[in-house]
């Protein structure tokens, strides 16, 4: 079947840089791209961006793409995010989910919190 | 930016019918899917591609798009039906999300 499963949880300090991981099992990870999607706390999805697991083609949001890289290790079919400069507004569940780009998403991995404190 | 817009709260009595509304500009033109997620859990694909269903998923949960508009509609509402649910489409190789709505069933 299929999962993503992700890192644990972290604690960054305001400027900090996070990377968080998702493994992926299940099925064959240069078929499908990864979508990161965050959630702050009490609030609704927002998409950070896709890569593919075919090439590495990455696609970012707009008001993320000069702090975030997404990167993959096809030996381990393992997807990274990394955030950088990170404010406290960047607290959030973070969550890496499978999909094809311009298309919908089918499983989500259990999600990392972020907490950004100083 | 292109914006998807969904009702904060919908409320129905157990055995009915909710409806719940994601509207954006041309919206029938793409499609559209829709996930339920449910406090403490990630989220489940419920419809994609406006109207189908993914496997394991009851068939009271069907959608439709058309116009500015598509909808989730749950027939015969169940209390394990009570759940966020957000729509959602792309645009200009963006993913967007409704804000979401809180579906009750009381």
């Amino acid at each position: 079947q299929v999962q993503l499963v992700q890192s644990g949880a972290e604690v960054k300090k305001p400027g900090a840089s996070v990377k968080v991981s998702c493994k992926a099992s299940g099925y064959t990870f240069t078929s499908y791209g990864i979508s990161w999607v965050r959630q702050a706390p009490g609030q609704g999805l927002e998409w950070m961006g896709w890569i593919s697991g075919y090439n590495g083609h990455t696609k970012y949001a707009q008001k993320l793409q000069d702090r975030v890289t997404m990167t993959t290790d096809t030996s381990t079919s393992t997807v990274y995010m990394e955030l950088r400069s990170l404010r406290s507004d960047d607290t959030a569940l973070y969550y890496c989910a499978r999909g094809f780009s311009g298309s919908y998403i089918d499983f989500w991995g259990q999600g990392t919190l972020v907490t950004v404190s100083s | 930016s292109y914006e998807l817009t969904q009702p904060p709260s919908v409320s129905v009595s157990p055995g009915q019918t909710a409806s719940i509304t994601c509207s954006g500009d041309k919206l029938g033109n793409k499609y559209v899917c829709w996930y339920q997620q449910k406090p403490g859990q990630s989220p489940v694909l419920v419809i994609y591609q406006d109207t189908k269903r993914p496997s394991g998923i009851p068939e009271r949960f069907s959608g439709s798009s058309s116009g500015n508009t598509a909808t989730l509609t749950i027939s015969g509402t169940q209390p394990m039906d009570e759940a966020d649910y957000y729509c959602q489409a792309w645009d200009s190789s963006t993913m967007i999300f409704g804000g979401g709505t809180k579906l009750t069933v009381l």
